[in-house]
C-alpha cells in the first residue's frame, strides 16, 4: 500500500488478556518504530527495528511488551496480561533509514483495556 | 523536567490571526528539529524540518535559536484548517530516535 497500515484501529480488551497489534510499514523502509500515545501527550518511543533487528527496546514499560518483525516487512506488538494503564494509542512509524528526516505514521490502534 | 517541553495550551485564536508556539528542548546534542502536526484522532504528520538559519514554507515559518535550546513556529494568517495538535520534535546527533514534545493545541474560531 501507499502508506503504513495498522491493524486493528481500535481493540478493546478485557483485563489480563493478551493482544496481538500489527503494522504494516512502507515497502522498502528498512526502519520501523513503535511508539505509545496517551491521551494529551506527545508519542514515548517504545522500541526500533533496522530490519528484522531489534535494535533498541529501551522503550518498552515492562516484559509484558514484546515485538517481533521476522522478515524484515511486517511488525507485531504483543501486550501479554494487559492492564488498564496499557491503555493507549500505538502508533507504528516507518522510514527509509534510521537517519532519514521524516517517519511516515500509521493511524495507530486505539486500545481500550476495560 | 521533559527533555522536550512545549508552550501548554490550547491556544484560541480567531480566522486570519498570527500565531506562535514555542518549544525548548534540554539535550544539547540534539541535532535535528521538526514540526509535526496531528489532527484529532489521527497520526502525527511532518509540518516541516527545522533548520539553523530558519526556514519558511508558505504561512509557516520555523525559527533554531541552539544557544537558547529553543525552537519555535509562526503562523500567519491562519485558517480553520490549521486547527490541531503541533508537537515539536527533536532527534539526537547518534541517536534515530525521535524525541517528542507534548504537543499545543491550537484552535481557529471563525
Amino acid at each position: 500500500g501507499a502508506g503504513v497500515s495498522q491493524s486493528p484501529r481500535y481493540k478493546v480488551a478485557k483485563r489480563g488478556q493478551d493482544v496481538a497489534l500489527r503494522c504494516d510499514p512502507i515497502s522498502g523502509h528498512v526502519s520501523l518504530f513503535w511508539y505509545q500515545q496517551a491521551l494529551g501527550q506527545g508519542p514515548e518511543f517504545l522500541t526500533y527495528f533496522q530490519n528484522e533487528a531489534q535494535l533498541d527496546k529501551s522503550g518498552l514499560p515492562s516484559d509484558r511488551f514484546f515485538a517481533e518483525r521476522p522478515e524484515g516487512s511486517v511488525s507485531t506488538l504483543k501486550i501479554q496480561r494487559t492492564q488498564q494503564e496499557d491503555s493507549a494509542v500505538y502508533l507504528c512509524a516507518s522510514s527509509l533509514t534510521g537517519r532519514a528526516t521524516e517517519a511516515f505514521f500509521g493511524q495507530g490502534t486505539r486500545l481500550t483495556v476495560v | 523536567r521533559k527533555e522536550v517541553e512545549q508552550d501548554p495550551g490550547p491556544f484560541n485564536v480567531p480566522e486570519g490571526a498570527t500565531v506562535a508556539f514555542n518549544c525548548t528542548y534540554s539535550n544539547s546534542a540534539s541535532q535535528s528539529f521538526f514540526w509535526y502536526r496531528q489532527d484529532c484522532r489521527k497520526e502525527p504528520k511532518l509540518l516541516m524540518s527545522v533548520y539553523s538559519s530558519g526556514n519558511e514554507d508558505g504561512r509557516f515559518t520555523a525559527q533554531l535559536n541552539r544557544a537558547s535550546q529553543y525552537i519555535s513556529l509562526l503562523i500567519r494568517d491562519s485558517k480553520l484548517s490549521d486547527s490541531a495538535t503541533y508537537l515539536c520534535v527533536v532527534k539526537r546527533s547518534s541517536n534515530y530516535q525521535l524525541i517528542w514534545g507534548a504537543g499545543t493545541k491550537l484552535i481557529i474560531k471563525p
